[in-house]
């Protein structure tokens, strides 16, 4: 199954509204997590089966979708969230998409 | 709390053989799967290879597969990854990764800082 995010880099400030969107190249139910890696640290998973928060996770981030089209939203951008993020199936073994990174304008 | 702690990793010249370890605590080692996931130089990450609880069902990915071996000692709470044939483009972080589940695929909710791994002549 190939994992497909858009866009490939963004920039956006401080206080914005941010969305991510990932799509599969079949359908994978809701079985999608959303991960972040900031640099030179180890990647955190942020939602698992699409939309659930993870606990500890700020709860400005927020994921949706089922199928094969997914969406990762955060409601107001800070300066933490710069960093690249991945979705992830497990409907078929695992698979990541190819990311997404983001930085503050 | 929950641990994961890589190491083995180094340089190491094309067709020869690496043997990459984790060692984890603050969790029951033996009732979740576990993964390896690497990250190459400006690459996405990429899952490599998963065995679930009691080292009944291994997966690879199809560019390691026949080449890497993962496998698990449940009572030194430990997991291993064995490759052999490296090649160029298998260079990499190498993260060790916990599943929540105790069978392979589901959230990957602990990982490592990773161990780095560099394939070149």
């Amino acid at each position: 199954i190939q994992m497909t995010q858009s866009p490939s880099s963004l920039s956006a400030s401080v206080g914005d509204r941010v969305t991510i969107t990932c799509q599969a190249s079949r359908a994978i139910d809701n079985y999608l997590n959303w991960y972040h890696q900031r640099p030179g640290e180890a990647p955190k998973l942020l939602i698992y089966d699409a939309s659930n928060l993870e606990t500890g996770v700020p709860s400005r981030f927020s994921g949706s979708g089922s199928g094969t089209d997914f969406t990762l939203t955060i409601s107001s951008l800070q300066p933490e969230d710069i960093g690249t993020y991945y979705c992830q199936q497990y409907d078929i073994l695992i698979t990541f998409g190819q990311g997404t990174r983001l930085q503050i304008k | 709390e929950v641990q994961v702690v890589e190491s083995g990793g180094g340089l190491v010249q094309p067709d020869r053989s690496l043997r990459l370890s984790c060692e984890v605590s603050g969790f029951i080692f033996d009732n979740f799967a576990m993964h390896w996931v690497r990250l190459a130089p400006g690459k996405g990450l990429e899952w490599v290879s998963g065995i679930n609880y009691n080292s009944g069902s291994v997966n690879y990915a199809d560019s390691v597969r026949g080449r890497f071996t993962i496998s698990r000692d449940n009572a030194k709470n430990s997991l291993y990854l064995q490759m052999n044939s490296l090649r160029t483009e298998d260079t990499a972080f190498y993260y060790c990764v916990k599943d929540a589940s105790r069978e392979v695929g589901w959230k990957l909710d602990s990982w490592g800082q990773g161990t780095l791994v560099i394939v070149s002549t």
